[in-house]
């Protein structure tokens, strides 16, 4: 089946610094990607949506300005945390949208997560 | 708007139970998909299930079933003789038929115990 992954799989930082999380579809082209952030003991809340070759579409209340979305293949999203605090540690997944064939629907499929730890 | 309630935060069942999951959900969307993930405490998303609305068969995979009833918006979910590795937090999520804008539930923590 199709595959997502992200690294790195885990980080720990320091309060300030920026931090890359990429995000590859391994066997297929995805011209979406989606970032979603979870809380530890809580839901997955969308925060954007990546597009190949354009801006990002950013859920309300997420800083664009903090969450910087790359989408410069149809393979690879990158999310930047810049200027990280203690209060962005949290669960990053990522998931891309497999547009399908003449014989497979439309997918979504999910990444396995990035946990950030700004200390 | 899309929404998804998952009512119960937290079952605890003994081993070889029946439980079943509860979601409802609100869309103005005609179409739409619903699913069903595990997450276990790895983290990673385990898929189980996609549903369209289209389609409000009931569907049964092994010790796991679900029952769409389209008419009170609830897509439920009930493992059979639940197992300890049953174990692990269940969310409900609804996306329109672009598998965009996907909205998870809150999810429900499922312990199985021995």
């Amino acid at each position: 089946g199709a595959v997502v992954s992200q690294h790195p799989s885990r980080v720990i930082c320091k309060s300030g610094t920026s931090v890359k999380i990429e995000c590859r579809s391994l066997d297929f082209q995805a011209t979406t990607m989606f970032w979603y952030r979870q809380f530890p003991k809580q839901s997955l809340m969308l925060m954007a949506t990546s597009n190949e070759g354009s801006k990002a579409t950013y859920e309300q209340g997420v800083e664009k300005d903090k969450f910087l979305i790359n989408h410069a293949s149809l393979t690879l999203s990158t999310l930047t945390v810049t200027s990280a605090h203690p209060e962005d540690s949290s669960f990053y997944i990522c998931s891309a949208r497999d547009p399908g064939g003449l014989y497979s629907e439309e997918t979504q499929y999910f990444g396995p997560g990035t946990r950030l730890l700004v200390l | 708007a899309q929404k998804v309630t998952q009512a119960q935060t937290e079952i605890s069942v003994v081993e070889k139970e029946d439980v079943t999951l509860d979601c409802v959900y609100e869309t103005r969307d005609t179409t739409y998909y619903l699913f069903w993930y595990k997450q276990p405490p790895s983290g990673e998303l385990v898929f189980l299930i996609r549903r369209n609305s289209f389609d409000e068969q009931n569907e049964i995979s092994g010790r796991y079933s679900w029952n769409f009833q389209k008419s009170t918006s609830s897509f439920n979910f009930t493992i059979t003789a639940s197992q300890v590795v049953d174990s692990a937090v269940y969310f409900c999520a609804l996306s329109d038929l672009n598998n965009n804008d996907m909205r998870f539930g809150a999810g429900t923590r499922l312990t199985v115990k021995p």
